[in-house]
Order: C-alpha cells, then structure tokens, then sequence
C-alpha cells in the first residue's frame, strides 16, 4: 500500500523557519518526482514545487511565490523528501502536502497519491 | 506562466444529472500536461484525468475528459451522491505547475 505521510507542520512567527518532511512508503521512492501543493483554509490548491529523481540530477524548480526562500531536497536512503520553509509570511498559512508525480507514458501523468497534509500556521 | 480559468464557479445539479466543466488556458497546454483531480471537504485531492482524457486507475467511466489547445472539458455523465466535490484542472509546462481555481458541484 502506498503511503505519504507529512510531519512537521505547526505554529510559527513571520520571518521564521520550518521543515517539513514526506515519509513515503510502498512504492520506488527513488525514482519519483515528488512535489509540495498547499491549500490555504477555504481556498484552492497551489504547486509549490518539485524534486526530480537521482536520474533526472533532483532537479527543483518553484512556484514564483516561494522562490528563494523554500528549498525542496530529498534523502532517497530514507524514502522521505523534504520542504524546508525560510523566511515565512503570513500568506504561506497553508495545508501543505506532498504528492507524488505519476508518469504513465509519453510524459502523460498527475499526482496519483497525496499525504493528509500538515498543517502550517504562521502568525504573530 | 499559463493561468487556467474554470467555468462556472459552482455547478448545482441533481444526482443522476450530465455535469460540463471547462478549463480554460492563457496559452496552449499539451494535452499531455493537463490533468483534473477531485476534492472532498477534508480530504486530499484525488487524480481522475491525465492526458485531458485518461482515466486514472480506478476512476469511473462516467468521468471523461476531452480538449486541446486551450479548451479542455470534464464531464460527468450521470452525477452519483460521491460525485459532489470541488474540481480541479492543472497543466504542467516549464518546470512549473499551475491549478485552476476550481469548480464546486453541490446538490441542487
């Protein structure tokens, strides 16, 4: 059985830190590109960004509202990616999920399993 | 960046009704990159359609997807209670990500 679990989310100031981490489980985590969406309360989902696969070089790239300040990487021999989150605001208030990114053939694909999603609350 | 715009913002019908969704592209997105999940209230998102007209495993065949271009459309032929959710389009092109904001289907 496939699994996702997220942890880490929690309450923190503007201007702060976290991480978060993607356990996963069940699946060649390897040779997947796993990718953060969040949702902030009420609102629709947005990408935040992704990792490639050791093959792929664990190529990022972002969404233009977190460059620069997250930072996606991953630990292969732990089967877990990570999201690390600098220099918050307020609007990155959010539920923040990892998915991973299925490819079926000819570059055809989406997000075929999702984590719960943790949440991150950031406020004064 | 390629903004997806979906239409009508809530769709209110009665089960066993046809439900049309569209997405709409800024620009033009590959039919290879354009995807629609479904959302629950507290639930994570759920992948029906990849490649406009795929179905994901396990997605029922009265979900089917169509377009190109700049049109892409959802349909759900005979609308189940378990169908009452909020929809989601997506197109993936240079190295990034976008969704559309969304089409809520709640009970007429």
């Amino acid at each position: 059985e496939v699994q996702l679990v997220e942890s880490g989310g929690g309450l923190v100031q503007p201007g702060g830190s976290l991480k978060l981490s993607c356990a996963a489980s069940g699946f060649t985590f390897s040779g997947s590109a796993m990718h953060w969406v969040r949702q902030a309360s009420g609102k629709g989902l947005e990408w935040v960004g992704r990792i490639r696969s050791k093959a792929n070089s664990y190529a990022t790239a972002y969404a233009a509202s977190v460059k620069g300040r997250f930072t996606i990487s991953r630990d292969d021999s732990k089967n877990t990616a990570y999201l690390q989150m600098n220099s918050l605001k307020t609007e990155d208030t959010a539920v923040y999920y990892c998915t991973r990114k299925w490819i079926a053939a000819a570059g055809k694909g989406g997000f075929d399993y999702w984590g719960q999603g943790t949440l991150v609350t950031v406020s004064s | 960046e390629i903004v997806l715009t979906q239409s009508p913002g809530t769709l209110s019908l009665s089960p066993g009704e046809r439900a049309t969704l569209s997405c709409r592209a800024s620009q033009s997105v590959s039919s290879s990159y354009l995807a629609w999940y479904q959302q629950k209230p507290g639930q994570a998102p759920r992948l029906l359609i990849y490649g406009a007209s795929s179905r994901a495993t396990g997605i029922p065949d009265r979900f089917s997807g169509s377009g190109s271009g700049t049109d892409f459309t959802l349909t759900i032929s005979r609308l189940e209670p378990e169908d009452f959710a909020v929809y989601y389009c997506q197109q993936y092109g240079s190295s990034t990500f976008t969704f559309g904001p969304g089409t809520k289907v709640d009970i007429k």
